[in-house]
């Protein structure tokens, strides 16, 4: 069955440093979403992709962060200059887009730890 | 703004019974709303997507129906069993979630 594949599981960084975090979506999928999960609080929506532009984003998703879908497989998110408090888990999603269904897939998640 | 409610926030049940997850939401001009659940430290894998035309939906032992009038949606789990314990999301569209509902199924 297909899936969306997330790297690395696990990156720790120190503060000030530009990390880029990777996704391969299901590969018939058209949407692409990033989101963030704090431990303990809920999954927060940072930014939908369709189309090769970035189709709606949140106030968290400032000019610190940006997506870019370098090629026809990865979908990557890149935050400039990590703070503590970018320290979560990041889910990748992807949708389809037959018309009827926008069910979303996720990925398992890349664990950001920002010392 | 749209508001993604969960109650409640936990439940524990003995195996074989049946139960109800509540998802409350502010805004009824929703697009679909579907059902995740979450393992711990894992990702979410998806349950269950209604549509903003369809009522219910049903997969297996769990059935969701949406009720967008007065803003809510239920997770209904017939014969709960251990393996069911975890945490249960619903989100409105892409881009609201609830905080979740966790839940452990006692043997």
């Amino acid at each position: 069955e297909p899936e969306v594949t997330q790297t690395p599981s696990h990156q720790v960084t120190q503060m000030g440093q530009e990390v880029i975090l990777r996704c391969v979506p299901i590969s018939n999928h058209l949407y692409f979403y990033w989101y963030r999960q704090i431990l303990g609080q809920k999954v927060e929506f940072l930014v939908s992709f369709y189309n090769n532009e970035i189709s709606e984003k949140s106030e968290i998703f400032d000019d610190q962060f940006s997506v870019e879908r370098p090629d026809g497989s990865n979908f990557t998110l890149k935050i400039r200059s990590t703070k503590l408090e970018d320290s979560a888990m990041y889910f990748c999603a992807s949708s389809d887009e037959t018309g009827i269904s926008y069910e979303q897939y996720f990925g398992p998640g890349t664990r950001l730890t920002v010392t | 703004k749209q508001e993604v409610t969960q109650i409640p926030a936990a439940l524990s049940v003995p195996e074989g019974e049946n139960l109800v997850l509540n998802c409350s939401f502010t805004d009824s001009a929703i697009y679909n709303l579907q059902w995740f659940r979450q393992d711990p430290g894992k990702g979410l894998t998806s349950l269950l997507l209604i549509q903003s035309s369809q009522r219910e939906q049903t997969s297996g032992r769990l059935n969701a129906s949406l009720d967008k009038s007065s803003g809510r949606s239920t997770l209904y789990i017939a014969a709960s069993q251990p393996g069911d314990s975890a945490t249960y999301l619903c989100a409105v569209g892409a881009m609201r979630f609830g905080a979740g509902t966790r839940l452990t199924v006692k043997p």
